[in-house]
């Protein structure tokens, strides 16, 4: 069974303040994802990664960045929290193929005061 | 951009009863796949389904890729069914999924 971990799987931040949430995965999945999902708006993209040292742009990047460092670990990062951040955060790896799909880590509920 | 639609927002059967989602895609570069989340938890993949009809357990999804259409059938719900079951598709050659906002299911005794 494929594996994903995210950390911390809870955070409060205060507006202005620097948030990273990280994510490990165990598969060796080229391509890793973060998403948000909140109420009306279902899951959306924020940033991709195709393998080591890459990072693509989703559907809404703005105000995030994403750091890619190893085949495991994929990173996003909040520079200057916003309230409009405030969601619930998955992380995804998986690769691409005739059968494909993606493995989701268990989640971060981020609060921005 | 691509855009995922999925009817009904919710639905309410007693347990036995069977169900039908239905998700509907303006791209016609398929690779429909359905996941299950359950209240306040993570996604699960389901199945991934480019084309045709596919059985796993009680589920059954059948995509029509011409009419830009899939369904997910469950055969005799069960409480434990109860959750939310989001349909994506996959974005033309890339390694986006675009996801709809998801079928509500309560399965009750």
């Amino acid at each position: 069974e494929a594996a994903v971990t995210q950390s911390p799987r809870n955070k409060v931040a205060v507006t202005g303040g620097k948030v990273t949430l990280s994510c490990n995965q165990t598969n060796n999945h080229n391509n890793m994802y973060w998403y948000r999902q909140d109420t009306g708006h279902g899951l959306r993209l924020i940033h991709y990664s195709y393998g080591a040292g890459s990072t693509e742009k989703g559907d809404i990047p703005d105000g995030y960045k994403a750091s890619r460092p190893s085949q495991e670990n994929f990173s996003l990062i909040l520079e200057l929290a916003t309230p409009s951040q405030t969601s619930v955060y998955f992380c995804a790896s998986g690769d691409v193929g005739y059968q494909d799909t993606q493995y989701f880590g268990p989640g971060t509920r981020l609060l921005v005061l | 951009g691509q855009q995922v639609q999925q009817s009904p927002a919710s639905l309410v059967l007693q347990e036995g009863e069977n169900a039908e989602l239905q998700c509907n895609f303006s791209s016609t570069a398929t690779r429909l796949q359905w996941f299950y989340q359950r209240p306040g938890g993570s996604l699960v993949s389901l199945l991934s389904n480019p084309s045709g009809t596919k059985h796993t357990g009680r589920l059954t999804s059948t995509t029509v890729t011409k009419e830009r259409r899939g369904s997910l059938h469950i055969s005799s719900s069960q409480i434990t069914d109860s959750g939310t079951y989001l349909c994506a598709n996959r974005q033309g050659g890339s390694a986006k999924l675009i996801f709809g906002e998801g079928t509500k299911l309560t399965v009750s005794s």
